[in-house]
């Protein structure tokens, strides 16, 4: 089982505030990722890192934002949430192999 | 465009029965195929992956085909637990980055009931 770890694993929160979602992983892995995912759909890559101080934004627009100043921690800031931004948060992390493991995931629900 | 389309898109089969699982992806180029399997509420977990190369492979009672040449995949359960209600993502990469781009399928939705 792999050593990713995501919390909050919920999370309830009125339109306005400030969000950190924090991801850690204890595999010494140089990539880690976010992905966004609604009930149903496929899993859309928001930021991706190489590595630290490397961050980068991926496919799906997202007003979110990112960090990456240790290798094992990777958190994703909602500066101001909306209920659009009501969505699972996935965070992932590859090695050499390319593998990605998941971690279990943020279910968000801004009210 | 590249794209993974799965079918079905739920599916219900009664406890120790098989199923199949199809994948279908225009992805290109090809560097690999993944099934992942992702309970409610959790992140996927690796099923097994296939290179260009590779044909088939097993992991347990899962079973994955590739055929890269109609650009399919399948995913083969044999006699179903209870525990095999998830659904089951098709991820497709390509070799068009370092990044190892994935493009990801909206899953199979499987209920087994007793």
């Amino acid at each position: 089982e792999a050593d990713i770890y995501q919390t909050p694993r919920y999370l309830v929160i009125g339109t306005g505030k400030k969000i950190t979602l924090e991801c850690s992983q204890t595999m010494g892995h140089d990539k880690m990722y976010w992905y966004q995912q609604d009930p149903g759909m496929e899993l859309h890559l928001i930021h991706y890192s190489y590595g630290v101080n490397s961050t980068e934004k991926g496919d799906l627009s997202s007003e979110s934002t990112v960090s990456r100043i240790r290798t094992e921690h990777f958190p994703l800031t909602l500066e101001s949430a909306r209920p659009s931004h009501t969505s699972q948060y996935l965070c992932a992390s590859s090695g050499s192999r390319a593998e990605q493991y998941f971690g279990p995931g943020t279910r968000l629900t801004v009210t | 465009k590249n794209q993974v389309e799965q079918s079905p898109q739920s599916l219900i089969i009664l406890e120790g029965k098989n199923c199949t699982l199809q994948c279908n992806y225009t992805v290109s180029p090809f560097s690999n195929l993944r099934w992942y399997k992702q309970d409610t509420g959790r992140g996927p977990v690796s099923l097994t992956i296939m290179t260009f190369s590779e044909n088939t492979k097993s992991n347990g009672r899962y079973t994955a085909t590739l055929d890269a040449d109609t650009k399919q995949s399948s995913l083969h359960i044999t006699a179903s637990q209870l525990s095999d209600s998830a659904s089951y993502i098709c991820v497709v990469s390509d070799r068009g980055s370092t990044l190892g781009r994935l493009y990801f399928g909206r899953g199979t939705q499987l209920t087994v009931w007793p």
